[in-house]
């Protein structure tokens, strides 16, 4: 069982729906959560990061983490096909190295 | 801010050749730099962190000696991929943290650069 679990897709949506990426992990230790967009043939770019449980919104953008069931969320409202990419969850423990632990992506698709 | 670049953005060479790749944080310090490779429709993998004057600590089954890196200053990193073959040939991607002002947690990706060996 691989540390970080996130279903590869694609996901195909059309423009304006909600959309909801997910990432299981099975190390509990984890403390720190963040998002990745990745755009074809360009580098991850950090969307949005939160600690422990709990939610955190920022625009059309919310992250979520359930700590109990190892699970976390990013949900993005309204979508548009700007946002067609690749997410990557990525999650690190506290304290030491800090070198995240990384999914392998969901790719999303937005259409007209 | 938190500007992280790399260069060249793509590059081809000839099998048995070396490549210099860079990696520049510009309007931070980057005191950890981290070197990934992802293949098509594959998550980063980390070949190696490095620390501003420190040897890079390589993962398991990186040969640092083909991979040579070096973080001669809190701006610049160098990843040098030496004899190239063609099984090399990947997307090649840096990130950066600057760990005091971060507390160590967010990290900032370079655009990244896809070699070619041919």
């Amino acid at each position: 069982q691989k540390e970080v679990e996130q279903d590869p897709g694609p996901l195909s949506v059309p423009e304006g729906a909600i959309v909801s990426l997910n990432c299981t992990y099975s190390n509990s230790a984890f403390q720190y959560f963040m998002w990745y967009r990745q755009y074809s043939r360009k580098g991850p770019e950090l969307l949005m990061y939160t600690y422990s449980s709990g939610n955190k919104e920022d625009g059309r953008f919310t992250a979520q983490v359930d700590k109990s069931s190892k699970y976390i969320s990013l949900f993005i409202r309204d979508s548009q096909p700007s946002d067609s990419a690749t997410y990557l969850c990525a999650m690190t423990i506290t304290g030491g190295s800090y070198i995240p632990t990384f999914g392998r992506g969901t790719s999303l698709i937005v259409h007209p | 801010g938190a500007v992280v670049s790399q260069h060249p953005s793509r590059v081809i060479c000839k099998s048995g050749t070396s490549v210099k790749i860079e990696c520049r944080s510009l309007d931070f310090q980057a005191t950890t730099m981290f070197w990934y490779r992802q293949f098509p429709k594959q998550s980063l993998m980390l070949m190696a962190t490095s620390n501003e004057g420190s040897k890079a600590t390589y993962e398991q089954g990186v040969e640092k000696d083909k991979f040579l890196i070096n973080h001669a200053s809190l701006t610049l990193s160098t990843l040098t991929v030496t004899s190239a073959h063609p099984e090399d040939s990947s997307f090649y991607i840096c990130s950066a943290r600057d760990d005091i002002a971060s507390g160590g947690t967010e990290q900032y990706f370079g655009p990244g650069t896809r070699l070619t060996v041919t």
